[in-house]
């Protein structure tokens, strides 16, 4: 089982759309989580990070349920702009960062 | 942007040969990464620096050397490079605060790395 899980996606959505993505973890002693995002053939790129009572960043909201070992990210009113793959990314036993396969979103017109 | 740059970009190389990757940075972090991605994969982690002559192996650490002789200059080196070497490197810098690595990892545009 890979520590970091994700559905790989497509999600296909149009503009305007609410969408969500989910990860798990195994590795209970976690305590660093991070969404990032990749644009198509570019480097990773901080999109923010998770705390325990959730955030919010303009129109993504990030929450964290330990007692399940899962993280989301959610994205309201999608814009064509949010076409990436989403990296989810959790500390290991090292303090090494673990990184999801990431869940690719293509937002339609 | 960290102030990452990373040389060659893109590399097409045989099997059998040595390669080296060069991560330099200009904002004088500590700790410094190299990844490797592949399709299917997240970024997986093959060596990381704490300083100065300071390294350590990551998860996917065979096949591979690093050297880190002055702050910002991070090189990985192919030994003797194989097809399955062939990725995408991702070199990266982790902000302190405390003089402890936050975990905020930012990273360098990549090296394209091909081996016939």
């Amino acid at each position: 089982r890979k520590e970091v899980e994700q559905d790989p996606g497509p999600f296909n959505v149009p503009e305007g759309a609410t969408v969500a993505f989910n990860c798990t973890y195994s590795n209970s002693a976690s305590q660093s989580f991070f969404w990032y995002r990749q644009d198509c053939r570019k480097e990773p790129k901080l999109l923010m990070s998770v705390y325990s009572s959730g955030n919010e960043d303009g129109r993504f909201t990030a929450q964290l349920n330990r007692a399940s070992q899962y993280i989301s990210l959610l994205i309201r009113d999608s814009k064509l702009s949010d076409s990436a793959t989403y990296l989810c990314v959790v500390n290991g036993n090292n303090n090494d960062m673990r990184f999801g396969a990431g869940t690719r979103l293509t937002v339609k017109p | 942007d960290a102030g990452i740059t990373q040389s060659p970009r893109h590399k097409v190389t045989e099997t059998g040969t040595p390669v080296t990757l060069r991560c330099h940075q200009t904002e004088n972090h500590r700790y410094m990464y190299w990844y490797r991605q592949d399709p299917g994969h997240g970024l997986r982690l093959i060596h990381y620096s704490y300083g100065v002559k300071d390294t350590d192996k990551g998860e996917v650490s065979d096949g591979y050397s690093v050297s880190r002789s002055k702050t910002e200059d991070f090189l990985l080196t192919l030994e003797s490079a194989t097809s399955s070497q062939t990725s995408v490197y991702f070199c990266a810098i982790t902000r302190t605060s405390g003089g402890a690595a936050n975990n905020e990892q930012f990273f360098g545009p990549g090296t394209r790395l091909t081996v016939l």
